[in-house]
């Protein structure tokens, strides 16, 4: 079955980096989509970055352009997520998330069909 | 920018009861683009409707989707105990983006 599974989580001082790693199996990882999704202690869900399946395009949210960076290792079954200039607000489960892409008349439209279960960071002196 | 407004905040309700969930959105979206998220403490969200009206994979026939335009309702027609968790609804844009609402959590009365 489909299996997502975070790692590189941890307490980084503000403005340090940190790369996190999310290694895919039970599905053709170089067919679908891939996303970052977090969510801060105690709070909702945010939509962080999106890459294709190819690894062609990104897409970033608005508070995160610039300092994160979203990659993928096909070869490797991987999903990457750089993460540089840390904030105290970006303290967060960071999740992987799988695309499960849907067409219709109008155009396509992409949800999260899997999930990992998530790798913490804490941004912190 | 879309906001998706949920509501209620909290919903107690007892196992068996009807759990209505509320999304609205700021402006009018297509119904393709809608869907709904369980999480349970502890653990990843779970797809449960997409497109605002169809189930995913494996989800009971309880949990039920529809609205249209600015309006969208989740509904859990007779709850059980594993079905009290936080509930979100989310939207799909483009260019590609992905909003959440704030939450509905069902909790038990």
């Amino acid at each position: 079955q489909v299996q997502l599974v975070e790692s590189g989580g941890g307490v980084v001082q503000p403005g340090g980096s940190l790369r996190l790693s999310c290694a895919a199996s039970g599905f053709t990882f170089s067919s679908y989509g891939m996303q970052w999704v977090r969510q801060a202690p105690g709070k909702g869900l945010e939509w962080v970055a999106f890459i294709r399946f190819d690894g062609s395009k990104e897409y970033y949210a608005d508070s995160v352009k610039g300092r994160f960076t979203i990659s993928r290792d096909n070869s490797k079954n991987s999903l990457y997520l750089q993460m540089n200039g840390l904030r105290a607000e970006d303290t967060a489960v960071y999740y992987c998330a799988k695309d499960f892409p849907l067409k219709d008349g109008y155009g396509w439209y992409h949800y999260f069909d899997c999930w990992g279960q998530g790798t913490l960071v804490t941004v912190s002196s | 920018e879309i906001v998706l407004t949920q509501s209620p905040g909290t919903l107690s309700l007892s196992p068996g009861e009807r759990a209505t969930l509320s999304c609205r959105a700021s402006q009018s979206v297509s119904s393709s683009s809608l869907a709904w998220y369980q999480q349970k403490p502890g653990q990843a969200p779970r797809l449960l409707v997409y497109g605002a009206s169809t189930r995913a994979t494996g989800i009971p026939d309880r949990f039920s989707g529809s609205g249209s335009g600015t309006d969208f309702t989740l509904t859990i027609s007779r709850l059980e105990p594993e079905d009290f968790a936080v509930y979100y609804c989310q939207q799909y844009g483009s260019p590609p983006t992905w909003t959440f609402g704030q939450g509905t959590k069902v909790e038990i009365k």
